[in-house]
């Protein structure tokens, strides 16, 4: 199955500023989707990242707000900008495996705003 | 949007003894998915079910996909303590078949 490398794995930042989070997959993947994961709460969906196209974000995020690259196959970014200590939660990267139809998961990335 | 109602949120069990999680929505899935989640990790795979009234196991994991396509359980044997962590149901929707996630349902294997 594919294997997706998530970084930083943690990250403390101060409010106004941006955290960019990386994913790397180690196979072309067509979609890629960003998640948050606010503390002790269940994954929800904040886009979905096309090669080549804009990023599909669900109801209540923005591109200001959650910008997402995706200039290859294999890698993307989200950018949480302009944090609040509401930006504190766990942020996951995932990717459809094809072998087996589920979703594979990077490791996430613990954001803490002070 | 689509939404998997999954119960309990939480239980403790005496290592040894069995679980039993379920999930319900009220929209039709087409593939099922049950994930793991390890404290500082993302979610892990352990089941996947693909057709109405399918019943798979992996090891002491056996899950089954309702025959309405509406609901799925999954079932822990004999527990340890490493099945300790968080469980999620989750489905498959949309164009882009993004997943959508159960509440997920907390573990706690007491000795």
């Amino acid at each position: 199955s594919a294997v997706i490398s998530q970084k930083p794995s943690r990250d403390i930042c101060q409010r106004g500023t941006s955290l960019t989070i990386q994913c790397q997959v180690d196979s072309q993947v067509t979609m890629m989707f960003w998640y948050r994961q606010q503390p002790g709460q269940s994954l929800t969906l904040i886009a979905t990242a096309n090669q080549g196209s804009e990023a599909t974000y669900e109801s209540g995020f923005v591109i200001d707000k959650f910008p997402i690259s995706r200039p290859n196959l294999t890698f993307s970014t989200l950018t949480v900008s302009n944090m609040s200590p509401e930006d504190s939660s766990i942020y996951l990267c995932s990717a459809p495996d094809i072998a087996n139809y589920g979703y594979t998961f990077g490791s996430g990335t613990r954001l803490t705003v002070v | 949007g689509q939404q998997l109602n999954q119960s309990p949120q939480s239980m403790f069990i005496q290592e040894g003894e069995d679980v039993s999680m379920n999930c319900t929505s009220s929209s039709i899935f087409n593939t099922w998915l049950w994930y793991k989640q390890d404290p500082g990790e993302g979610p892990v795979l352990l089941i996947a079910l693909y057709k109405a009234g399918e019943l798979t196991s992996n090891g002491r994991l056996t899950a089954q996909f309702g025959i309405t396509r509406k609901d799925s359980f999954l079932n822990i044997s004999a527990s340890i303590p490493s099945d300790v962590g968080i469980y999620f149901c989750a489905g498959p929707s949309g164009s882009a078949r993004q997943l959508t996630f159960g509440s997920g349902t907390q573990l706690t294997v007491l000795p």
